[in-house]
């Protein structure tokens, strides 16, 4: 199995909800991460986790809270955000270390009202 | 934040032509990544090449790499309609250049 999943597909919440992104890899990736995309722009990293643990955060705001249960599973919870928090997140995993290839799931289309 | 420049921003050609991507990126690396986004999708991992390799070659891609101006190229040889898509450059920590959005006209 070498796909990365991610749910929902699709997110509108408003500017008071509390919601929370899912992704899910069965690969045997230690290494999972988040990224941020706008349109016509490149991924921009927010956060990496290494064994289990967090290992990079990229600034994010504290609305963004990254956590991750088990070496499967990462999610992404979200509250109190800004419509210029719209965007499409994408997970990734890949083999610990810098020298690898990531696999990239799908995204979630996100829009904050 | 991003790494670099990419260069063009948007490449329009037709099928069978040949399609050349350019990258530029701001601090040392041991290697470099090219990925390819179909329009709104996740990315799809091409090719990495080290900073030891000055050429590598997969099917119909080609990649080079100078070490010395800080940039990459990525060649897609006889381009398909299949190829349009957006092309990133991506540094070993993970900060994507600006992309270059690939159109091949059938």
């Amino acid at each position: 199995d070498t796909e990365v999943t991610q749910t929902p597909k699709h997110l509108v919440m408003g500017m008071t909800n509390k919601k929370s992104l899912k992704c899910e890899q069965h690969m045997g990736h230690r290494a999972m991460y988040w990224y941020k995309q706008k349109a016509k722009k490149p991924p921009e990293l927010m956060f990496v986790y290494s064994y289990e643990k967090l290992s990079i955060n990229e600034s994010v705001p504290s609305r963004f809270s990254p956590e991750c249960p088990n070496s499967s599973l990462l999610n992404l919870h979200l509250h109190a955000l800004q419509p210029e928090d719209s965007a499409l997140y994408l997970c990734a995993s890949s083999q610990a270390g810098a020298d690898n290839e990531q696999f990239f799931g799908p995204g979630t289309r996100l829009t904050v009202l | 934040s991003q790494q670099g420049e990419e260069d063009p921003q948007a490449l329009s050609i037709q099928e069978g032509e040949n399609a050349t991507m350019n990258c530029s990126y701001k601090t040392s690396i041991n290697n470099l990544q090219w990925y390819r986004q179909n329009s709104g999708r996740g990315l799809v991992h091409l090719i990495l090449i080290r900073s030891n390799e000055r050429e590598k070659h997969s099917g119909r891609l080609r990649v080079t790499l100078d070490t010395s101006k800080k940039s990459s190229s990525l060649l897609i040889t006889a381009s398909r309609a299949a190829d349009t898509a957006s092309y990133f450059c991506a540094t070993e920590d993970m900060r994507f250049g600006a992309g270059t959005r690939l159109t091949v006209k059938p």
